[in-house]
C-alpha cells in the first residue's frame, strides 16, 4: 500500500463549479498536511498548509483535514479557468521531508 | 528578488554519460533538495542536504550523487545516465530552523536519456 493516495484525474469542471480534491494517507504519524499547485511545466508552489484536524479557509479555498480517518481535502469555491493545474497534496515525514501525492490534474473550462 | 534556478532547463544524453544538474538558490537557505517527477508517482526525494558539507539520501538515491561546498548551490550528478533516469527533475529549498518551513521549488530540469 502506498503511503499517500491520490487520484491522478484528470478532473474537468466548468467554471464557477465546486471542486473536491482528496488524499488518503497511511501514516498516522504524519502532522503537517499541504497543497501545492503546479501549472504546467513549472514548479510546484505552496497553496495550503495546516497542522491540525479541521478546515483552513484562504480566499476561495479551503483545506481540510480528518486525522482520525487519514483523509485529507481541498475545496475550491467558484472554481476560474486559472485553476487549472496539478495539485499536490504532501505531508510532513521525518527529518522535515515531504512526501507527495501522485497529484490531480483539474481543468477549469470557460 | 531571491530565487531559485535550474540548468539546464533541457537536457538529451546518452545512455552511460555523467550528467550533472545544477541548482543555485539566493534566499541563503540551509536546506536544499531534489526531487524527480514522474507520471504516476507524484514528486519523489532523491536527495537533501541541511547545510554545507551535509548530504543525505533520499527515497530514490541509487544513481544519484550531490554535494553541498556552498549554501548556494546543491548540483545532482548521474554518474551513468540510464534511460530509467528519464525524468522531471526539481530542486527545492527551505530556510530550515522551523519544521514543516515552506519549501520553494525551482522550474524543473526536463531529462531525456537515450
Amino acid at each position: 500500500q502506498k503511503e499517500v493516495e491520490q487520484d491522478p484525474g484528470p478532473l474537468s469542471v466548468p467554471e464557477g463549479a465546486i471542486v473536491s480534491l482528496n488524499c488518503t494517507y497511511s501514516n498516522s504519524a504524519f502532522q503537517y498536511f499541504m497543497w501545492y499547485r503546479q501549472y504546467s511545466r513549472k514548479g510546484p508552489e505552496l497553496l495550503m498548509y495546516t497542522y491540525s484536524s479541521g478546515n483552513k479557509e484562504d480566499g476561495r479555498f479551503t483545506a481540510q483535514v480528518d486525522k482520525s480517518s487519514k483523509y485529507i481535502s481541498l475545496f475550491i469555491r467558484d472554481s476560474q479557468p486559472s485553476d487549472s493545474a496539478t495539485y499536490l497534496c504532501a505531508f510532513l515525514g521525518g527529518y522535515n521531508k515531504l512526501i507527495f501525492g501522485a497529484g490531480t490534474r483539474l481543468a477549469v473550462h470557460p | 528578488d531571491a530565487e531559485i534556478t535550474q540548468s539546464p532547463r533541457h537536457k538529451i544524453t546518452e545512455t552511460g554519460r555523467q550528467v550533472t544538474l545544477a541548482c543555485h538558490q539566493t534566499w541563503n537557505h540551509n536546506n536544499m533538495f531534489w526531487y524527480r517527477q514522474d507520471l504516476g508517482h507524484g514528486l519523489r526525494l532523491i536527495h537533501y542536504s541541511y547545510g554545507v558539507q551535509d548530504t543525505n539520501k533520499g527515497e530514490v538515491s541509487d544513481g544519484y550523487s550531490v554535494s553541498r561546498s556552498n549554501t548556494e548551490d546543491l548540483p545532482l550528478t548521474l554518474e551513468s545516465a540510464a534511460s530509467s533516469q528519464t525524468s522531471v527533475y526539481f530542486c527545492a529549498s527551505s530556510e530550515g530552523g522551523t519544521v514543516g518551513d515552506t519549501q520553494y521549488f525551482g522550474p524543473g530540469t526536463r531529462l531525456t536519456v537515450l
